[in-house]
């Protein structure tokens, strides 16, 4: 079985400061994780993925997010948040024992003030 | 590449009646498709699994009678709402699995708004 916990349903931060979204993972098998992000309406774009090569993985749009096994972690950040980052992030956990078929967190809403 | 489209991108019917919703994958072929839902304010769940030329898989708790799926070809498959009620009003979005990439890859359509009045 595999799950996805989103540890904050909603972030907001300053323009111009880090942002820090988390997640946590639980997996039987070795796991791909994702993040997502939605805007207002819209499907989900891909931000980033971990794929079992390096840990730390950088992604669109100045994001990135590093995979801690230890922790089952994997944390997206962002040194400068925009304006148009303002959207909801998806952490999303797959894996070869579960068909490789996606399971979703919760969702995580992040605000951006100007 | 690897966009997908669906149609329409909203839609009001009256409950009772019927709604199909298309997922076309437009420069590629699926033979993989898949359905979600989303509530507002919430994540992604999956319904079915749409297979070319075959029938679809459900999750558990998804009516099959009530979300018909047709998956004709390989660039269409098709989420038919039948008999819709207020309850089936969600956001729908389909994705599609990219032949030859690595199996968990999904590209997701723009998703569907479904109103039922």
């Amino acid at each position: 079985a595999q799950s996805v916990t989103q540890l904050d349903s909603h972030v907001s931060v300053s323009e111009g400061t880090p942002v820090l979204l988390r997640c946590n993972y639980s997996s039987s098998y070795s796991p791909s994780l994702f993040w997502y992000v939605q805007h207002p309406n819209k499907g989900l774009q891909l931000l980033l993925k971990y794929t079992s090569a390096a840990t730390l993985v950088k992604g669109i749009n100045g994001f990135e997010a590093e995979f801690k096994k230890s922790e089952t972690s994997f944390h997206l950040t962002k040194p400068s948040a925009h304006m148009s980052d303002a959207a909801e992030y998806f952490c999303v956990v797959t894996a070869l024992n579960a068909g490789n078929m996606l399971t979703f967190g919760g969702g995580t809403r992040l605000m951006v003030k100007p | 590449g690897a966009v997908v489209s669906q149609h329409p991108s909203r839609v009001i019917c009256k409950s009772g009646t019927s709604v199909k919703i298309e997922c076309r994958s437009l420069d590629f072929q699926a033979t993989t498709m898949f359905w979600y839902r989303q509530f507002p304010k919430q994540s992604l769940m999956l319904m079915a699994t749409s297979n070319e030329g075959s029938k679809a898989t459900y999750e558990q708790g998804v009516e099959k009678d009530k979300f018909l799926i047709n998956h004709a070809s390989l660039t269409l498959s098709t989420l038919t709402v039948t008999s819709a009620h207020p309850e089936d009003s969600s956001f729908y979005i389909c994705s599609a699995r990219y032949p030859g990439r690595s199996p968990y890859e999904q590209y997701f359509g723009p998703g569907t708004r479904l109103t039922v009045t």
